[in-house]
């Protein structure tokens, strides 16, 4: 079965660097995601990596998969309050006619001044 | 812009009663699914569905079931609400292999 594990806290200061990281068990994954949640609200998507990369960047975000190690990481360069929030990573599974997609525990970011 | 909207932000029903979840979604996404967010577990797809009429069982489906007769519509349904129902409900729909599109969440409490 898919399992997805996540550290529950992380505190990092204003301009700082967050890394935060995820651990996968479904080898079969096509796609690893990383959504944002901020309070009171739906997830959004931030960025995704395909199976068959090993790094993704996107502005201040960079994604880094392991895929030996079934690991994915979330670099967030300059953290801002902004950036508080709950992370989550997620991998899929293709199946049916849809993506089923399994969530990590969700990571809370706490910027500090 | 997708939007995927839920039919109450907040709720709070008695044990025993019948709970009807609503989302709706503009996108004409084949795709709907129907997850609950519990602190320290993160999200669980209780039900999804790819089609109208169509549905399969998530990793939690035990006391909930869905009605999807349109295909911008997707129903959950609580036939007997407990307090170990006591959550958030979060909505999503897909088109792509992707992204899924999540809704605002419904805050349901059973006293």
């Amino acid at each position: 079965g898919e399992d997805v594990e996540q550290s529950l806290f992380l505190s990092v200061r204003e301009g700082d660097s967050s890394v935060i990281n995820c651990t996968y068990t479904d080898s079969s994954s096509t796609y690893l995601y990383w959504y944002k949640q901020e309070p009171g609200a739906g997830l959004q998507l931030l960025t995704y990596i395909f199976s068959n990369m090993d790094m993704k960047q996107d502005q201040r975000l960079t994604v880094l998969l392991n895929k030996k190690d079934k690991h994915l990481s979330l670099r967030i360069a300059d953290t801002q309050t902004g950036d508080s929030a709950i992370y989550f990573c997620a991998e899929s599974l293709i199946t049916g006619g849809g993506n089923k997609l399994t969530f990590g525990t969700g990571t809370q970011l706490k910027v500090e001044l | 812009d997708v939007k995927v909207t839920q039919s109450s932000r907040y709720l709070v029903k008695r044990t025993g009663e019948k709970v009807f979840l609503e989302c709706v979604q503009d996108m004409d996404h084949e795709n709907m699914f129907w997850y609950r967010q519990d602190p320290g577990l993160g999200l669980r797809l209780i039900y999804f569905s790819y089609d109208v009429k169509m549905k399969e069982k998530g990793d939690i489906p035990e006391g909930y079931s869905v009605s999807r007769e349109k295909k911008e519509r997707f129903s959950l349904i609580l036939e007997s609400a407990s307090t170990n129902q006591t959550s958030m409900y979060l909505c999503a729909s897909s088109l792509s292999p992707v992204e899924q599109y999540f809704g605002p969440g419904t805050r349901l409490t059973v006293t």
